[in-house]
C-alpha cells in the first residue's frame, strides 16, 4: 500500500460547483497536513496547512482532516475557472527533525466556464 | 526578490554535458531541498539541506550532486545524465524542524 493516495483526475467541474478533492494515507504517524495548488509549468504553492484533526477554513477553501480514518479533503467553493490547476496533498510526521514530506500523485482540476 | 527562485527555467542538455541548476531563498529559511517531479508520479524527494548539512539522500543517483554553501543557496550539479533523468526539478525550503515547504518555480530539463 502507498504512504499517500490520491485520485489523479481529471476531475472536470462547471464554475461555481462545490470540488471535494481527497487523499487517504497509511503512516499514521503523520500530523501536518497541507494541500499545494500547481499551475501548468510552476512550482506548487502552498494553499493549506492543518495540524493533526479538524477543520481550517480560508476563505473559499476548506481542509478537513480525519485522522480516525486516515482522509483528509479539501473544499473548495464557487470554484473558479483560475482554480484550473493540480492539487496535491502532502504530509508529515511529528516531533524532532522529522521535515519530509509525503506527498500524492496530484488531481488535475478543470472549472469550465 | 521574495520567495525561492530557481535558475535555469529550461535547460536541454546533452548526455555528456556537465550543467547546474541554482537555487536562492529569501525566506530566513535553514532547510532546503530537491525534489524530482515526472509526469504521472509524486514528487521524489532527492536530497535534503539543515543548516547546511545534508541529512538526506535518497538513492539518488551519483550524477546528480548537491551543494549547499550557505543557508540561503542551494545546487544541484549534472553530469552524465541519462533520457529517464529528464523531469521537473524543483527546490524548496523551510525551517529546520518546520513542515510547511515553500518551493520555486522549478527547472524544466530535458536530457537528449
Amino acid at each position: 500500500q502507498k504512504e499517500v493516495e490520491q485520485d489523479p483526475g481529471p476531475l472536470s467541474v462547471p464554475e461555481g460547483a462545490i470540488v471535494s478533492l481527497n487523499c487517504t494515507y497509511s503512516n499514521s504517524a503523520f500530523q501536518y497536513f497541507m494541500w499545494y495548488r500547481q499551475y501548468s509549468r510552476k512550482g506548487p504553492e502552498l494553499l493549506m496547512y492543518t495540524y493533526s484533526s479538524g477543520n481550517k477554513e480560508d476563505g473559499r477553501f476548506t481542509a478537513q482532516v480525519d485522522k480516525s480514518s486516515k482522509y483528509i479533503s479539501l473544499f473548495i467553493r464557487d470554484s473558479q475557472p483560475s482554480d484550473s490547476a493540480t492539487y496535491l496533498c502532502a504530509m508529515s510526521a511529528s516531533g524532532g527533525s522529522n521535515y519530509k514530506l509525503t506527498f500524492g500523485k496530484g488531481t488535475l482540476l478543470t472549472v469550465n466556464p | 526578490e521574495t520567495g525561492v527562485t530557481q535558475t535555469p527555467r529550461h535547460l536541454v542538455m546533452g548526455m555528456t554535458n556537465k550543467k547546474s541548476l541554482k537555487c536562492e531563498q529569501h525566506l530566513g529559511h535553514n532547510a532546503m531541498y530537491w525534489y524530482k517531479q515526472s509526469a504521472k508520479k509524486p514528487l521524489e524527494l532527492m536530497f535534503v539541506y539543515s543548516l547546511e548539512e545534508r541529512v538526506e539522500n535518497n538513492s539518488v543517483p551519483s550524477r546528480f550532486s548537491p551543494e549547499c554553501p550557505n543557508s540561503s543557496h542551494l545546487f544541484l550539479h549534472l553530469h552524465t545524465l541519462q533520457p529517464e533523468d529528464s523531469a521537473l526539478y524543483l527546490c524548496a525550503s523551510s525551517q529546520v524542524r518546520g513542515t510547511e515547504a515553500f518551493f520555486g518555480q522549478g527547472t524544466r530539463l530535458t536530457v537528449v
